[in-house]
């Protein structure tokens, strides 16, 4: 089974600290997503990346930055993190073959305090 | 630019009722559907699938029909069980580029 995996289910940080949220999947996909959910507001996709060192803006890239020096990880850091930053974010890879799918981890719910 | 809007929730039913809950899209071309599901403290999960159109994607006892003349993707299952109670997302991906998500009904099923 393919498997993504977030490191942290639970995460509570100060506002003004540095974030790291990573991820790892183990079935060699190129696509790479971070998205954020908040009631009502639905998933938002923040940053994607389509290949090692390559990275696109998504929908809501401010505050937060993305690294992806290894095909099987893709870390999200909130550069200075603010109390608005608090909520679930959610990794997911992307088989691209012939018929698309995501998988997506567990999610890491963050709380800024 | 794509994207795909969603019937607010939550969506309130008893059990062994008839679900639909709606889902349109804009995209050019023809882009993959999908309806994933999200049980309480999980990730999402793909529940269904569509690649194009008039195909019709099915899993546990849930439908979905891709409609290219209304451009849309609704959600179907006879008989829903409690178990069913989640929140269902509707997305699209168009040449394996970038997944687009609706905002989410929540489903919640009672006894």
């Amino acid at each position: 089974d393919v498997k993504v995996t977030q490191s942290s289910r639970y995460l509570v940080k100060r506002t003004g600290e540095k974030v790291f949220l990573e991820c790892v999947q183990d079935m060699d996909h190129e696509n790479m997503f971070w998205y954020r959910q908040d009631p009502g507001l639905g998933l938002r996709l923040i940053y994607f990346s389509y290949d090692v060192k390559m990275k696109e803006k998504g929908d809501i890239p401010e505050g937060y930055s993305v690294s992806r020096e290894k095909k099987e990880r893709f870390s999200l850091i909130l550069e200075s993190a603010s109390t608005n930053q608090t909520s679930m974010y959610l990794c997911a890879s992307l088989d691209r073959g012939r018929v698309a799918e995501a998988f997506f981890g567990q999610g890491t719910r963050l709380t800024v305090v | 630019g794509n994207s795909v809007t969603q019937m607010e929730g939550p969506v309130t039913l008893s059990e062994e009722a008839f679900l639909t809950i709606n889902c349109t899209y804009t995209a050019t071309g023809y882009p993959s559907l999908f309806w994933y599901v999200q049980y309480p403290g999980e990730g999402l999960q793909l529940l269904l699938k569509a690649t194009k159109a008039d195909d019709k994607g099915s899993n546990k006892g849930f439908e979905a029909t891709y409609r290219k003349e209304t451009t849309s993707f609704h959600l179907e299952k006879g008989s829903v069980q409690v178990s069913d109670s989640a929140v269902y997302f509707c997305a699209l991906i168009k040449n394996t580029d970038k997944l687009i998500f609706g905002t989410g009904t929540r489903l919640q099923v009672f006894p």
